[in-house]
């Protein structure tokens, strides 16, 4: 059964890059079927998509974060990783990870809480 | 952007009930409509994908229905467990994906 972690950070001050980690046990990041992503919810709202990365590294951004936003992806330790530069109160959420299936997101993390605040 | 707008906002239904939650996108998605189920605190859950295939291990009782712009969940006798959050996505345009804004159903 694939399981996907997220770890990083709780804290983050503003301005600075928020840097977050998913790791995949159960399943392999270097499988062509699926890609990996990251959608945020912040507190009380819905679901944001954020951006997804293929095993090749080819990523998939949301245009509206796409100047601030890396996503990448190190198959050897099965893991995929998330960079938001420049933060600000706004990007206070609840961060997910999730395997994406045909851009459906069919398996997700239990999601991280990341707050900008000085 | 394709936007996602979902009503009602929030359902009062019974258990037992009939609940149709609606989702009407922007412009058409063709049949690329998924439904999620978010409890409290938890992840969102995949329930029905390309607007009626259920997700692995989803009871019966959930059916999307829907083409083009007009999306149907309907959840044909609530349990309790059921009175949660519900969001549908599109995927017929990645730049960006999008969700819609939420349907909350409640307790009568």
């Amino acid at each position: 059964q694939v399981q996907l972690q997220e770890s990083g950070p709780g804290l983050v001050k503003p301005s600075e890059t928020l840097s977050l980690t998913c790791t995949v046990s159960g399943g392999s990041t270097s499988s062509s079927a699926y890609y990996w992503g990251w959608i945020r919810q912040p507190p009380g709202k819905g679901l944001e998509w954020i951006g997804s990365v293929y095993f090749t590294g080819n990523p998939y951004y949301n245009p509206s974060l796409k100047s601030r936003l890396t996503i990448s992806v190190d198959t050897s330790k099965n893991q995929f990783s998330l960079r938001l530069s420049s933060v600000t109160a706004a990007d206070t959420a609840v961060y997910y990870c999730a395997r994406h299936k045909n851009f459906y997101m069919d398996v997700w993390g239990k999601g991280t809480t990341v707050t900008v605040s000085s | 952007e394709i936007v996602l707008t979902q009503s009602p906002a929030t359902l009062s239904l019974s258990p037992g009930e009939r609940a149709t939650l609606s989702c009407r996108a922007s412009r058409t998605v063709s049949s690329y409509l998924a439904w999620y189920q978010q409890k409290p605190g938890q992840a969102p859950r995949l329930l029905i994908y390309d607007v009626s295939n259920r997700a692995t291990g989803i009871p019966a009782r959930f059916s999307g229905s829907g083409s083009g712009t007009d999306f149907n969940l309907t959840i044909s006798s609530l349990e309790p467990e059921d009175f949660v959050v519900y969001y549908c996505q599109q995927r017929s345009n990645w730049r960006p994906l999008t969700f819609g804004q939420g349907t909350r159903l409640e307790i009568k």
